[in-house]
């Protein structure tokens, strides 16, 4: 089956600036691969997505690259404020069937004033 | 509008006891449907999925099931909880007119005794 690898497992930047968070997968069928973040006591919120066909996708702050030779996809976040920490988790999917997400173990992001 | 519920939030039982956790999705129709466990400072395992009435898949061997007794009800449930039960029980969705897209809910905080 898919694994999935993240690093860093905790990750402390100043504030205002950026935030690179990185995973790799295993399975080279998996097309799919969301971004969550999850603040303490709450539900995983998606931030972004990326499909295959993209190598990049940015929302505001926010950007993910693709490299499907490589099997990785980063987390990049600049301008980091304090309501950004949070546990960061990236995950990987087959579009199709079960759809079932593969997660990676987490990055605890911590933004200091 | 698409919601996502899950209940109860908050639950402590002993071990030995039996268990029932529900979670209902409003405005859409045959959604696949998703049970994870979050143990404490974790990452989301996935425990059951189903992609239709009478189609659930189980991932992880343990003394969990789950049953969809509707088309929009999906319930885990246990005859006997272990200690290494307690934890963070998430149930995730995939929005109608969302390919791939998983949506958690609120969540159950289960403490075993």
């Amino acid at each position: 089956g898919e694994n999935v690898e993240q690093h860093p497992s905790t990750l402390s930047v100043q504030e205002g600036d950026s935030a690179v968070i990185k995973c790799t997968y295993s399975d080279s069928a998996s097309n799919y691969f969301p971004w969550y973040k999850q603040e303490l006591g709450k539900r995983p919120q998606l931030i972004i997505d990326i499909r295959s066909n993209v190598g990049e996708k940015k929302d505001q702050r926010i950007a993910v690259t693709l490299n499907k030779t490589a099997k990785h996809f980063s987390l990049h976040i600049t301008e980091t404020q304090p309501e950004d920490s949070a546990v960061y988790f990236c995950a990987a999917s087959i579009s199709g069937g079960g759809n079932k997400l593969t997660f990676g173990t987490g990055t605890q992001l911590k933004v200091e004033l | 509008s698409q919601t996502i519920h899950q209940w109860p939030a908050t639950l402590v039982q002993p071990v030995g006891s039996p268990l029932s956790l529900e979670c209902t999705v409003e405005g859409t129709s045959n959604p696949n449907l998703y049970w994870y466990r979050q143990a404490a400072g974790r990452g989301l395992q996935l425990l059951f999925y189903s992609i239709g009435i009478d189609q659930i898949s189980s991932e992880v061997p343990q003394n969990l099931s789950a049953s969809r007794p509707q088309d929009r009800q999906f319930i885990l449930s246990s005859k006997k909880l272990l200690l290494s039960d307690s934890g963070f029980y998430l149930c995730a969705w995939i929005r109608q007119g969302h390919t791939d897209t998983q949506y958690f809910g609120p969540g159950t905080r289960l403490t075993v005794l």
